[in-house]
């Protein structure tokens, strides 16, 4: 079956381009959940979904991250202005619902701001 | 800033050696969660254990969780190379929905 999809896999940009990340979780998971990976760490939480109402975007470092889920199933991480740090890898989860359960993780999209 | 932090940070062992993670965390948590992450690849979640288990199998997996010294391990018994992966835990730090990872250990097992 369908596991969770990203695109791109790979994305170079320049320092102050805006860069658009996209997400299809497994069909009917409610949870939708974004990380960020810096190399040799472990996953940072950036923001959860619940079909499409964002309850908790704490995580974003900063206004210029910008997520969205419109219709409750794919969602889009957006970086404005991207600088060096940005540099990361993003993952993207879902989960069939809250609770505590098992995020399904997918395989993630490589940033690189030069 | 994360919640846990794995132990070693590196681990290199032979084929058919067991290998030993361990987690400590820094909240009370409802479970605890070992991920398996293969270079360039996301992560595959191994084992759930619940803050009223202490230890959980799951094929050559083991898992235990020590509530009152805030730390878990994980035990992989009879290693392969196809093991060689990051292996996180991650806690839910109470909450209901999101998770906080480890640094992670790197584990190498040698053909």
């Amino acid at each position: 079956g369908a596991g969770v999809s990203q695109s791109p896999r790979y994305k170079v940009a320049k320092r102050g381009q805006d860069v658009a990340l996209r997400c299809d979780p497994i069909s009917g998971h409610v949870s939708l959940f974004w990380y960020q990976q810096a190399l040799g760490q472990g996953p940072e939480f950036l923001t959860y979904f619940q079909n499409e109402a964002q309850l908790d975007k704490s995580g974003l470092p900063s206004d210029r991250f910008f997520a969205e889920r419109p219709e409750g199933s794919v969602s889009t991480l957006k970086i404005q202005r991207t600088q060096q740090e940005d540099s990361a890898v993003y993952l993207c989860a879902s989960s069939l619902r809250d609770g505590n359960n098992e995020q399904f993780f997918g395989p993630g999209t490589r940033l690189t701001v030069l | 800033s994360q919640q846990g932090e794995e132990d070693p940070q590196a681990l290199s062992i032979q084929e058919g050696e067991n290998a030993t993670m361990n987690c400590s965390y820094k909240t009370s948590i409802n479970n605890l969660q070992w991920y398996r992450q293969n270079s360039g690849r996301g992560l595959v979640h191994l084992i759930l254990i619940r803050s009223n288990e202490r230890e959980k199998h799951s094929g050559r997996l083991r898992v235990t969780l020590d509530t009152s010294k805030k730390s878990s391990s994980l035990l992989i018994t009879a290693s392969r190379a196809a093991d060689t992966a990051s292996y996180f835990c991650a806690t839910d730090a109470g909450s209901s929905y999101k998770l906080i990872f480890g640094s992670g250990t790197r584990l190498l097992v040698r053909p």
